[in-house]
């Protein structure tokens, strides 16, 4: 089936420095998502992403997190600066017409900071 | 606050039996229930969903049963396999907004 693509698997970064995440996301779908996973646990909302602009976000998503997606290329979560409990997995998502309908995840990016 | 719970957190069956995992939610406005299917190192899976008009919805193996008055949800998998081994997250929307996702079942099948 379509799937989503991100890049890269992994990633270790000290703190205080830059980081960016992408995603390609399922070609005709429309809106976008991040979430964070920690060991194996609940997925938490990060933030989701239509038309250009954020829709929702959560208390997670910091001041120092931002999303964009700019013309035909990867939706992207940067972290600037990083922290150590930014440490996780993130996780993007993509879905085809509203922000309840089927969401099609990614493998993640195993995030480590230190 | 959690919105969406599930229990148990962890769950052992033999193959060949039918494996219950349950799911509660808060906010009485959802009506989008989907659960996924999450293998070590990938992400999660749709694997079936239901919406809050319908009490039941069946795939195969799989069925949820939901009451909508008790604000609970249940997924059965029937005939467990060694392959279903995995974590089962039930999620909750409402309303075009953002999927809440439960804490999670780990579900391990015993050959």
């Amino acid at each position: 089936g379509p799937k989503v693509l991100q890049i890269p698997s992994h990633q270790i970064i000290d703190m205080g420095q830059m980081v960016t995440l992408n995603c390609d996301p399922v070609s005709n779908h429309l809106y976008f998502y991040w979430y964070k996973q920690i060991l194996g646990q609940q997925m938490e909302f990060l933030v989701n992403f239509y038309n250009g602009k954020v829709m929702e976000k959560s208390k997670l998503f910091k001041d120092q997190f931002s999303v964009e997606r700019p013309d035909g290329s990867y939706f992207t979560l940067k972290i600037q600066p990083t922290a150590l409990e930014d440490s996780a997995v993130y996780f993007c998502a993509s879905s085809l017409d509203r922000a309840d309908s089927d969401y099609t995840f990614g493998s993640g990016t195993r995030l480590l900071v230190i | 606050q959690q919105q969406v719970r599930q229990s148990p957190q962890s769950l052992t069956v033999w193959e060949g039996e039918t494996a219950i995992l349950n799911c509660s939610y808060e906010n009485s406005a959802f009506d989008y229930f989907p659960w996924y299917q999450q293998f070590p190192g990938e992400g999660p899976a749709l694997l079936i969903s239901i919406l809050s008009v319908s009490d039941k919805k069946e795939d195969g193996r799989f069925t949820i049963f939901f009451n909508k008055r008790e604000k609970k949800l249940s997924l059965h998998i029937a005939d467990s396999q060694p392959g279903d081994s995995a974590t089962y997250f039930c999620a909750a929307s409402n309303s075009g907004t953002y999927q809440r996702f439960g804490t999670g079942t780990k579900l391990q099948v015993v050959p």
